[in-house]
């Protein structure tokens, strides 16, 4: 079976401090990796993935994540943070042969202007 | 492209009454779609796998006859809550995967928030 942990429910940083929201996954096989964001009562925005390749994946409004298969994380990160980045973050892992998704927690990112 | 939309993005009904939620694809082909469920401040819940044609696969726990998912076409899925309870009450977020994109990505609704009376 496959599974995520979002260790952190909450994450606050200032505007324009680097951002990491982190993930780590549980998978067999190769894990293809996900990130969406959502807003509030809105559905999920696809941001990145990983699927082979590079281990860093650069995706949507300047966020990137760093695959790093030794810890089996996926951490989510920005330089530079914006308030309107403020919103809830999943990561995803997916597998099966239906290729389903199997989503982290959550995390709530704030940023304080 | 790959957008999926929803219909209604919000419903209020009745407890005992029935409701149904349509997921469409508009620009591609779902040959495979998602149900999800998403109680406030929540994960999303995978509630049931449904390929074009043939009958949806249910996860453990979700009961399929209160449940209905149908997905008679390649663009169009619904899900019908019947016999609605408080309980039921919650955001539904459908995805899709098809011939937009390869299998690897799920494209996702705006999601239906359902409020049971």
């Amino acid at each position: 079976a496959q599974s995520v942990a979002q260790p952190e429910d909450q994450v606050n940083v200032a505007e324009g401090n680097p951002l990491t929201v982190k993930c780590t996954y549980s998978v067999s096989g190769n894990p293809y990796l996900f990130w969406y964001v959502q807003y509030p009562n809105r559905g999920l925005q696809f941001l990145l993935k990983y699927i082979t390749g590079d281990n860093l994946v650069k995706g949507s409004y300047g966020f990137e994540a760093e695959f790093n298969k030794s810890q089996t994380s996926f951490h989510l990160k920005k330089p530079s943070a914006l308030v309107s980045d403020s919103a809830l973050y999943f990561c995803a892992v997916m597998g099966g042969s239906a290729r389903q998704l199997t989503f982290g927690s959550g995390t709530q990112l704030t940023v304080l202007p | 492209g790959a957008v999926v939309s929803q219909h209604p993005s919000w419903v209020i009904c009745k407890s005992g009454t029935s409701v149904k939620i349509e997921c469409r694809s508009l620009d591609f082909q779902a040959t495979t779609m998602f149900w999800y469920r998403q109680f406030p401040k929540q994960s999303l819940m995978l509630m049931a796998t449904s390929n074009e044609g043939s009958k949806a696969t249910y996860e453990q726990g979700v009961e399929k006859d209160k449940f209905l998912i149908n997905h008679a076409s390649l663009t169009l899925s619904t899900l019908t809550v019947t016999s609605a309870h408080p309980e039921d009450s919650s955001f539904y977020i459908c995805s899709a995967t098809g011939t937009s994109g390869g299998t690897d990505e799920q494209y996702f609704g705006p999601g239906t928030r359902l409020t049971v009376t």
